[in-house]
């Protein structure tokens, strides 16, 4: 299987603990993009890594978020003092520097804060 | 902020019957608009990327029609299949600047297809 994988697939933490989600993307893209999606809401963007490169950060993701992308490669999610609002599905997506728009999916983290 | 909007929310149909939602975007700088299905437990998985004023796209019983002066595109599923039963997202990507390719999604439209 080829396409982006993302581990771990569901995640329970208590509220105030740090957890960090880790994103494969497809070999050779080196776009790669975070997105959240909380119930009842269509995915929202997070963040935007060209290569290694992080060049935008939405307003959403706050002080106690953090990603990296070390090596142009995976990329991993941190949050810090979890809050229950950030319970979500996290997700990850892929797409090539060429060859059109489509961006491709993982199949996401879900995320629950007690 | 970009406003991408869906509608209905949610859709219950009979096996067999057609259907099909709506995705409304701002009209101007229209740059692509991509529809996307997402099932329970699965990766979101690209059904279209539209760009042309008129354009008309099909996959199988699947098909979508684009209007770039009026700012609406419309999604068709023709005899549904309970297999069709997910969510289906439309989303604006942004033309350019340092996050090149964001997408902006709508709400989605939930369609349960009961046998």
């Amino acid at each position: 299987d080829t396409g982006v994988s993302q581990d771990p697939r569901h995640k329970i933490t208590k509220r105030g603990q740090n957890v960090t989600f880790r994103c494969d993307p497809i070999s050779e893209h080196n776009r790669l993009y975070w997105y959240r999606q909380t119930l009842g809401q269509g995915p929202e963007f997070l963040t935007y890594f060209q290569n290694e490169a992080q060049l935008e950060k939405s307003r959403l993701l706050s002080d106690r978020f953090s990603a990296e992308r070390p090596k142009g490669s995976f990329s991993t999610l941190e949050i810090q003092r979890t809050e229950q609002g950030d319970s979500a599905m996290y997700l990850c997506a892929s797409r090539p520097w060429t060859g059109g728009d489509t961006q491709y999916f993982g199949p996401g983290t879900r995320l629950t804060v007690l | 902020i970009l406003n991408v909007e869906q509608s209905p929310q949610s859709l219950h149909v009979q096996e067999g019957d057609s259907t099909n939602f709506t995705c409304s975007f701002p009209s101007s700088n229209f740059y692509a608009l991509h529809w996307y299905r997402w099932e329970t437990a699965k990766s979101p998985e690209a059904l279209f990327v539209m760009t042309l004023n008129g354009d008309e796209k099909k996959k199988g019983r699947i098909s979508a029609t684009l209007n770039t002066k009026e700012g609406y595109s419309y999604l068709y599923i023709k005899g549904s299949q309970p297999e069709d039963s997910a969510t289906y997202l439309c989303a604006f990507p942004n033309a350019g600047g340092t996050s090149y390719g964001k997408l902006t999604f709508g709400q989605g439209t939930i369609l349960t297809v009961h046998p």
